[in-house]
């Protein structure tokens, strides 16, 4: 069963740092791009950030640009976002997201999520 | 970036009945090369992740049923339901990736009437 596992989320003051995982089972973890994604309560998604499978090619959304860094490491079958310089609009369910096949841009399955809540 | 508009924002429809949702986008997502819509649907039911309905606008996942359909092409398309089940409760979103950066629609939710 292909399952991908968020850990990392918390409260964490303006400014702050977190490092987020997703540990991924199930599949070929090296084969895929793989890709952040998060939801502010009540809100509609919102890709964040994606990374290609040997880990040398990553994008992101303006928003986040120069302050979280997308990366991964194959011999764990885990994603990471260090999410840092944060702020109050981060607040938000992050979800890893894998492709249906290695490099389109559709998602299935995703994580269940982990909660970043940012606030003093 | 493409903005993506769903309308309506909620519907109710009774057990058994129609649910048509539309979106939008601010720019077309069709692809003449190949001819196809850069388009998909999810499904998000409360306190779950979304899950993958539909994509290239009209091709169901595999194990979704039937009853859910995708049409349009360009910038308007639109999820059906042909004959809501009390299990199709939830928010549908729409997502293009015509285009970087991904970007989705603010959700439908539906209910039962």
């Amino acid at each position: 069963e292909v399952q991908l596992v968020e850990s990392g989320g918390g409260l964490v003051q303006p400014g702050g740092s977190l490092r987020l995982s997703c540990a991924a089972s199930g599949f070929t973890f090296s084969s895929y791009w793989m890709h952040w994604v998060r939801q502010a309560p009540g809100k509609g998604p919102v890709w964040v950030s994606r990374i290609d499978s040997d880990g040398t090619t990553t994008k992101y959304a303006d928003s986040v640009k120069g302050r979280f860094t997308i990366s991964r490491d194959n011999a764990k079958n885990t994603l990471y976002l260090q999410m840092d310089s944060l702020r109050a609009e981060d607040t938000a369910v992050y979800y890893c997201a894998r492709p249906t096949a290695m490099t389109n841009n559709w998602f299935d399955p995703w994580g269940q999520g982990t909660l970043v809540t940012v606030s003093s | 970036d493409i903005v993506m508009t769903q309308s309506p924002d909620s519907l109710a429809v009774s057990l058994g009945e129609r649910a048509t949702i539309n979106c939008k986008s601010s720019q077309s997502v069709l692809y003449n090369s190949n001819n196809k819509n850069y388009l998909a649907w999810y499904q998000q039911k409360p306190g779950q992740p979304p899950k993958l309905l539909i994509y290239w606008a009209s091709t169901r996942e595999s194990g979704v049923p039937d009853r859910f359909s995708g049409s349009g092409s360009g910038t308007e398309f639109t999820l059906t339901i042909s004959s809501l089940q009390a299990e199709d409760v939830a928010v549908y979103y729409c997502q293009q990736y015509f285009s970087s950066p991904l970007t989705f629609g603010g959700g439908t939710k539906v209910e039962i009437k």
